[in-house]
């Protein structure tokens, strides 16, 4: 049961470059979510999709573009990479949404260091 | 925004002694969960407690619901050097919201 899966774990990249974030999951869940944590601000959301094909932005969207065109992936883009978005970033994914009660199943993390 | 806040930032304590961390937010809620993050890993789901409900159980975990003060508690009973980790609460508005998280250290 391989469950979430996010690579890579770590990256150091530097200011301006792309860099893209990967995401599987294995349970088929319809609901997928991309939050960034940093200190003394929690997890805080940054996109999330209901199904392939559907995305809605969260609380920090900007800087970051993110595509489903299928259900178990839901990669993250930084499309130029700042210093503001070095944070370690957390893949998750949900049976279905957010008033649903249903558990979020989180990945690993990502570490992403931006120079 | 910061919908959620928790108290305290930190919390140490010996092991068998019980820990209480509060978590506060502004929006309605649906329901209200919380999870565990040890340290470098991704976050567990703990428990979930319903805006009907009051108090609920799990084992040693202990959760009550205030929906009156937008207010929750987790209480971990008789704490274990095997808790220690973060504790964040979340919780459904609009969106899904964390807390900002309690950082738990039990001494042995």
């Amino acid at each position: 049961d391989a469950g979430i899966t996010q690579s890579p774990r770590y990256k150091i990249t530097e200011t301006g470059r792309q860099v893209t974030l990967m995401c599987h999951q294995t349970w088929s869940h319809s609901y997928m979510f991309w939050y960034r944590q940093d200190l003394g601000h929690g997890l805080r959301l940054i996109y999330y999709s209901a199904a392939a094909d559907i995305t809605d932005k969260g609380e920090v969207p900007d800087g970051y573009v993110v595509s489903r065109s299928k259900t178990e992936n839901f990669p993250l883009t930084l499309e130029s990479a700042t210093r503001s978005q070095t944070s370690v970033y957390f893949c998750a994914s949900s049976e279905s949404g957010h008033n649903s009660g249903n558990t979020i199943y989180f990945g690993e993390g990502s570490w992403l260091t931006v120079v | 925004s910061q919908q959620g806040e928790e108290d305290p930032q930190a919390l140490s304590i010996q092991e068998g002694e019980n820990a209480t961390m509060n978590c506060s937010y502004k929006t309605s809620i649906n329901n209200l969960q919380w999870y565990r993050q040890n340290s470098g890993r991704g976050l567990v789901h703990l428990i979930l407690i319903r805006s009907n409900e009051r108090e609920k159980h799990s084992g040693r975990l202990r959760v009550t619901l205030d929906t009156s003060k937008k207010s929750s508690s987790l209480l971990i009973t008789a704490s274990r050097a095997a808790d220690t980790a973060s504790y964040f609460c979340a919780f459904t508005g609009n969106q899904f919201y964390f807390g900002t998280g309690t950082s738990l250290t039990v001494i042995p």
